[in-house]
């Protein structure tokens, strides 16, 4: 079966710095990768995607690679502020795949991330 | 435009008791997800479905129940409930023809006593 792992529980950085959280996943190749923001009592949100074939994607201050040889994928905050505050989950998105999981969503545990001012 | 509703929002059954969780969406969204999340557990997939009339089972389907009669509404029932069904359950949505990105509701919070 799918299996997506997010390395850390909970990552503290300082106010300004880059944060770097990382998904890995194993035994199937995904079309896609999403990542989501959850807060404290809310469902989680879309954030960014990307797709087998890309190898970063970009978004104002976030940014995300995806490396398929590794099987992984970075997601970058840049300039973290406070408000960045939150749980960031990771996806693995097989659609156009056949066979098994090929449409479902299946999530990793999140990292609780804490920008301290 | 609501996107994705869940009801009830807060819900206390006894141990046995049954009840459904309602999800509605107003996007047209073929596809339809139920999830359960507990703390160190992430978000786990109990059921699905791809289409009006249609459900398949994720990855912790035990104890529950799904139907999809009509395409904006996904139905979760618990028939005997439990204590370790005590979770926040979360609907989704999605139309991958559009773009895969998932709509969530805003949660079921659900105690068992």
């Amino acid at each position: 079966s799918q299996k997506i792992e997010q390395n850390s529980e909970a990552l503290n950085i300082q106010e300004g710095k880059t944060a770097t959280l990382t998904c890995n996943y194993t035994n199937y190749s995904p079309a896609y990768l999403q990542w989501y923001r959850q807060d404290p009592g809310r469902g989680p949100v879309f954030l960014l995607l990307i797709r087998e074939n890309e190898k970063e994607k970009r978004k104002e201050r976030l940014k995300v690679t995806f490396d398929t040889t590794l099987k992984q994928s970075l997601f970058h905050i840049t300039a973290s502020q406070p408000a960045d505050s939150a749980t960031y989950l990771c996806a693995l998105d097989r659609t156009g795949y056949s066979g098994a999981g090929s449409y479902q969503l299946t999530f990793g545990k999140g990292t609780k991330l804490s920008v301290i001012p | 435009n609501a996107g994705v509703t869940q009801t009830p929002k807060f819900r206390v059954l006894k141990t046995g008791q049954s009840m459904t969780l309602l999800c509605a969406q107003d996007m047209n969204h073929e596809y339809m997800y139920w999830y359960r999340q507990d703390p160190g557990m992430g978000l786990r997939l109990i059921h699905y479905s791809v289409g009006e009339g249609t459900t398949a089972k994720g990855e912790v389907p035990d104890g529950y129940n799904v139907s999809r009669l009509k395409k904006q509404n996904f139905l979760l029932g618990l028939e005997s409930a439990a204590p370790s069904q005590t979770s926040v359950y979360f609907c989704a949505s999605r139309d991958p023809t559009v773009n895969t990105e998932a709509f969530f509701g805003q949660g079921t919070r659900l105690t068992v006593v």
